[in-house]
């Protein structure tokens, strides 16, 4: 198992434009979270995925982001219209919902930087 | 509304001393992670407790879970180098979703 990819790993954009991120869970986790981190604070959730259903959203997500989990398996993150104020890291987290822990493990992380 | 403290916020020692890091809250929480982050990298998960009272070691890292399922602490004992990094702790809580409650982190640098 190669754990939690996300692609791309930094991604430079203008106000303005949209983006997209992927992130790869590890193989038959069935629970897939996005989390956004800003410089000098810990990670805040932003949405959850369990499958392929979307069962939470944080106030955090506005209208502008999107995201999916097709097929339960890989997950995308669309950022429409970015701003300056949506420069942050962006993790994904999987993890396996049923006996034991429920323990999430985490991405590299996508850094997205809008000038 | 959740919240998870750490302390202290930065952490500069040398070699070979001993450090202790508190994660405290005012909710209990049904387990804490804590996770170590690289500059750029996701974090990396060190361990998971979900007893209260309960106690991990991982070699020379000591962790132990608050008794009503609060707090946290974590004791590194002889830093070196290899531990300076961004250390997190996380509360799950515990709902339908289970997400990760953050602390804001404790930026540890180990000076040879």
């Amino acid at each position: 198992d190669t754990g939690v990819s996300q692609d791309p790993r930094h991604k430079i954009t203008k106000r303005g434009q949209n983006v997209t991120f992927r992130c790869d869970p590890i193989s038959e986790h069935n629970r897939l979270y996005w989390y956004r981190q800003t410089l000098g604070q810990g990670p805040e959730f932003l949405t959850y995925f369990q499958n392929e259903a979307q069962l939470e959203k944080s106030r955090l997500l506005s209208d502008r982001f999107s995201a999916e989990r097709p097929k339960g398996s890989f997950s995308t993150l669309e950022i429409q219209r970015t701003e300056q104020g949506d420069s942050a890291m962006y993790l994904c987290a999987s993890s396996f919902r049923g006996q034991g822990r429920d323990t999430q493990y985490f991405g590299p992380g996508t850094r997205l930087t809008v000038l | 509304t959740q919240l998870l403290e750490q302390s202290p916020q930065f952490l500069s020692i040398q070699e070979g001393e001993n450090l202790t890091v508190y994660c405290n809250s005012s909710s209990v929480f049904s387990s804490l992670q804590w996770y170590r982050q690289e500059p750029g990298e996701g974090p990396v998960l060190l361990v998971t407790v979900v007893t209260g009272g309960e106690v991990k070691k991982l070699k020379r890292l000591t962790f132990q879970f608050g008794d009503a399922r609060k707090d946290s602490s974590l004791h590194i004992t002889a830093a070196q180098p290899g531990d300076t990094g961004l250390y997190l702790c996380a509360g799950a809580d515990g709902g339908a979703t289970n997400k990760l409650i953050f602390g804001t982190g404790t930026l540890l640098a180990v000076q040879p």
